[in-house]
């Protein structure tokens, strides 16, 4: 069984301070994660992909997470939020053991102000 | 590179009503999944496909839903009847294979009165 717990349904930042949007994961084998976006009215986008290799992660736009086994988590960072951030994050968790089927958890909105 | 298509953007039904929504995948892209979107939630799984045939079908509900790849390209999603809680958005998602990277279609608005 494999699940994701986005801890943050809203997240408010100002523009140009630092984003977290925290995520944990269940798995029972060995994970795949990802964090996807979506901007109002689109579909989702890959912003970066976890798949065991280095537990530091670059994706597009800045963004960046860090895998962490002995905390199950996987929290997306960015250094500087710009107005175009705002969408809402999706954490994904994918597993052999769970057929590569993706499990979404419900989201955190992002609201980035002036 | 073209993305996913999918139409229509936008459906109104009314209840009982049968509605069906068209998915055309990257090039190439053998793995088409379904994906059912209420308001307030991550997507929900609810067919994939590789090629024309069916992988998993487990949460798709087989009453009224029923989804086709007949030629292992274009796949369509039908509802029939449809319910006032089929009220979300429909995103097709492909790739090349099973474990790589699903891209997403922009979706289908389906709201149901």
């Amino acid at each position: 069984a494999q699940s994701v717990t986005q801890l943050d349904s809203h997240v408010s930042v100002s523009e140009g301070t630092p984003v977290l949007l925290r995520c944990n994961y269940s798995s029972s084998y060995s994970p795949s994660l990802f964090w996807y976006v979506q901007h109002p009215n689109k579909g989702l986008q890959l912003l970066l992909k976890y798949t065991s290799a280095a537990t530091l992660v670059k994706g597009i736009n800045g963004f960046e997470a860090e895998f962490k086994k002995s905390e199950t988590s996987f929290h997306l960072t960015k250094p500087s939020a710009h107005m175009s951030d705002a969408a809402e994050y999706f954490c994904v968790v994918s597993s052999r053991g769970g057929g590569n089927k993706l499990t979404f958890g419900t989201g955190t909105q992002l609201k980035v102000e002036l | 590179e073209a993305g996913v298509a999918q139409s229509p953007r936008y459906k109104i039904i009314e209840k009982r009503q049968s509605v069906a929504f068209w998915c055309n995948p990257i090039s190439g892209h053998a793995t088409l999944y379904w994906y059912q979107q209420i308001l307030g939630q991550g997507p929900k799984l609810l067919i994939q496909f590789q090629n024309n045939g069916v992988v998993d079908d487990s949460q798709l509900p087989k009453d009224r839903f029923s989804a086709e790849r007949l030629k292992g390209v274009d796949s369509t999603l039908k509802i029939q009847p449809a319910k006032l809680e089929d009220s979300a958005v429909y995103l097709c998602a492909t790739s090349g294979a099973p474990d790589q990277p699903q891209h997403f279609g922009d979706g289908t608005r389906l709201s149901i009165l």
